[in-house]
């Protein structure tokens, strides 16, 4: 069974904050990596994708790839309030079929 | 800008029914995947069509068949509901090669009675 582990959170940052959020997989031969968010309510969109090991800036977000310890992070930086949601983590096991994590609640605080 | 719709945003059907759900891309998109979503599992891959009249079985296909008739609709078929199926159920479509990003539609809340 192929899976993505995150930390249910929720995780707590003060706006301005930095917030780090982590992910590990199982599957030492997946490709690609997925960062969607989610609010409560909707469905998920999709924040950053990562494909080799490294970082990859986006904005005020950071994807961080590191193969041989198979684990994905994604760094806010400035948090605000409005970026509490809870964050899912998405490995492409092959031919798209992604595997979630449970993700990670994210709480900003004014 | 990318649209996936599904045909209802609840939905409450009765033990033993059989139930549609309907899902469009308006983007040309080959493949298409229908996912559920519960408290605490996360997103879970039912079902997913890399090209029309194409199906493949997802991680949890049990109770659950699929149709692709026409390459911007995919639509997910309970062929008799049952109270464990009451979930949240999302429809994305993505292009091939280009698989950066899986596009959602706004999900069903299904409640089965």
């Amino acid at each position: 069974q192929k899976e993505v582990e995150q930390n249910s959170g929720p995780l707590s940052v003060p706006e301005g904050a930095i917030a780090s959020l982590n992910c590990t997989y199982s599957d030492r031969g997946s490709q690609s990596f997925f960062w969607y968010r989610q609010y409560s309510g909707k469905s998920p969109e999709l924040i950053m994708f990562i494909y080799s090991n490294g970082d990859k800036e986006d904005g005020r977000f950071t994807a961080q790839l590191n193969k041989a310890s198979q684990y994905v992070s994604l760094l806010i930086r400035d948090s605000q309030p409005s970026d509490s949601a809870t964050y899912l983590c998405a490995v492409d096991t092959g031919f798209q079929k992604l595997v979630f994590g449970t993700g990670t609640r994210l709480l900003v605080s004014p | 800008d990318v649209k996936v719709t599904q045909s209802s945003r609840y939905l409450v059907k009765r033990t033993g029914e059989k139930v549609f759900l309907e899902c469009v891309q308006d983007m040309d998109h080959e493949n298409m995947f229908w996912y559920r979503q519960d408290p605490g599992l996360g997103l879970r891959l039912i079902y997913f069509s890399y090209d029309v009249k194409m199906k493949e079985k997802g991680d949890i296909p049990e109770g659950y068949s699929v149709s692709r008739e026409k390459k911007e609709r995919f639509s997910l078929i309970l062929e008799s509901a049952s109270t464990n199926q009451t979930s949240m159920y999302l429809c994305a479509s993505s292009s091939t090669p280009a698989a950066d990003t899986q596009y959602f539609g706004p999900g069903t809340r299904l409640t089965v009675l």
